[in-house]
């Protein structure tokens, strides 16, 4: 069965501090894994994904297939980077699954 | 065009009600999904369309729900005698399928069921 796993519901750092949001995924196959950002009264939307390997607003996040996971982190938080994170994968039949979710709050 | 839209935001109804959620996605995406989502949880995939055809449902969606697209274009997600426990955020989610799966969101729509 496919699954995401964010042990974290919550998350506090100080700003400048690093910060690092875990997700573990169970998955058969090779999955397509992102991480989705909702920041206060906005819509959910797409940080970054595993296939492209990019860094978005200072974010990266590496696929460990031996630990099946896909960390997000980041070396500076920022206070603007308070939010909600979900991190997801997609499956053979193109069904997103999402994890419980993390509240990331940066204090100043 | 600017992203995908969803009607109405909020809805209350009565237990045993019948009601119709829309989602028009952005325009050149060929594919829209349907999620519910409950206090503290991720986003729960309900169902998706390419094009008019759906091509998957999850277990999740009873014999209550049923969700239509019949021009591929727009979407309505019908829930039937509603129950208390189908209160949620229900979203919406287009794409364009391709090599990156990036879904866009709607802003959802919240139902209460008294």
């Amino acid at each position: 069965a496919q699954r995401v796993t964010q042990p974290e519901k919550l998350l506090s750092v100080f700003k400048g501090a690093p910060v690092e949001l875990k997700c573990n995924y169970s998955y058969s196959g090779s999955p397509e894994l992102f991480w989705y950002v909702q920041y206060s009264r906005q819509r959910l939307q797409l940080l970054l994904r595993h296939i492209s390997r990019e860094s978005i607003k200072g974010f990266t996040a590496d696929l460990n297939k031996g630990e099946t996971s896909f960390h997000l982190k980041k070396p500076f938080a920022q206070e603007e980077d308070s939010a909600m994170y979900y991190c997801a994968l997609i499956g053979n039949n193109n069904d997103m699954r999402f994890g419980a979710g993390t509240r990331l709050t940066v204090k100043p | 065009d600017t992203g995908v839209s969803q009607d109405p935001r909020h809805k209350i109804t009565k237990r045993g009600q019948n009601v119709t959620f829309r989602c028009d996605p952005i325009s050149e995406h060929n594919r829209l999904y349907w999620y519910r989502q409950t206090l503290g949880q991720g986003p729960e995939f309900l169902t998706y369309f390419q094009n008019e055809a759906q091509l998957e449902k999850s277990r999740l969606l009873s014999d209550r729900f049923s969700a239509e697209r019949p021009k591929g274009s727009f979407s309505t997600l019908e829930i039937q005698r509603t129950e208390q426990g189908d209160s949620a955020m229900y979203l919406c989610a287009s794409s364009f399928a391709g090599l990156y799966n990036e879904q866009f969101f709607g802003p959802g729509t919240r139902l209460t069921v008294l």
